[in-house]
């Protein structure tokens, strides 16, 4: 089965402080990570995919399939990464679908 | 371009009733997903629909179903509303199947409320 985990549900730190958001996922086949976010008032949108090994405003996230893990994280938090942050899995083996996790609410104090 | 678009905004149904949820994908998009969002949970996959045809089916009842018209507009119906229904639901587009290559865009959600 499919199941991605976010053990956090609130994070706090200071600006300028490094941030790694957890995400644990189980999935038997090929999995396709991915991050999403979602400002306040804003729509839910991507963010980051693990494929494309890009860094999207300064977050960078690394698949690790020996520790079924793709964590989020950025060297030094600013104010406006304050978020909701979703992890999420898709892939082939079971229809295209797509499963997200519970969340982490980031918040950055000034 | 809107974006993906969601109507209605709110809807307020009782138990037992039926309800229909539509959504406008951006233009160009061939895939509809559709997202139950209960509050302080993350989304909940319902169905992905592409080229009119069911691509993906999360863990959801038989009350739960949708379709996809020829404009790729789409519709998500849910029969026999139940309390625990009440949640946002989302719409996604993409150009193809939503997945690394497919970017899946959000549309702003409806809010159900079931008394």
């Amino acid at each position: 089965a499919q199941r991605v985990t976010q053990p956090e549900k609130l994070l706090s730190v200071f600006k300028g402080a490094p941030v790694e958001l957890k995400c644990n996922y189980s999935y038997s086949g090929s999995p396709e990570l991915f991050w999403y976010v979602q400002y306040s008032r804003q729509r839910l949108q991507l963010l980051l995919r693990h494929i494309s090994r890009e860094s999207i405003k300064g977050f960078t996230a690394d698949l690790n399939k020996g520790e079924t893990s793709f964590h989020l994280k950025k060297p030094f938090a600013q104010e406006e990464d304050s978020a909701m942050y979703y992890c999420a899995l898709s892939g082939v083996d079971y229809g295209q679908n797509f499963v997200f996790g519970p969340g982490t609410r980031l918040s950055v104090l000034p | 371009d809107a974006g993906v678009t969601q109507s209605p905004t709110h809807l307020i149904k009782t138990r037992g009733q039926h309800v229909t949820l539509r959504c406008s994908p951006i233009s160009g998009h061939k895939s509809v997903s559709w997202y139950q969002q209960v509050l302080g949970q993350g989304p909940q996959f319902i169905f992905q629909y592409y080229e009119k045809e069911e691509r993906g089916r999360g863990n959801f009842p038989d009350r739960f179903s949708a379709r996809q018209f020829p404009n790729y507009s789409s519709e998500l119906n849910v029969n026999a509303l139940l309390l625990g229904d009440s949640a946002l639901y989302l719409c996604a587009s993409s150009l193809g199947l939503a997945g690394t290559y497919n970017e899946q865009f959000f549309g702003p959600g409806t809010r159900l409320t079931v008394l």
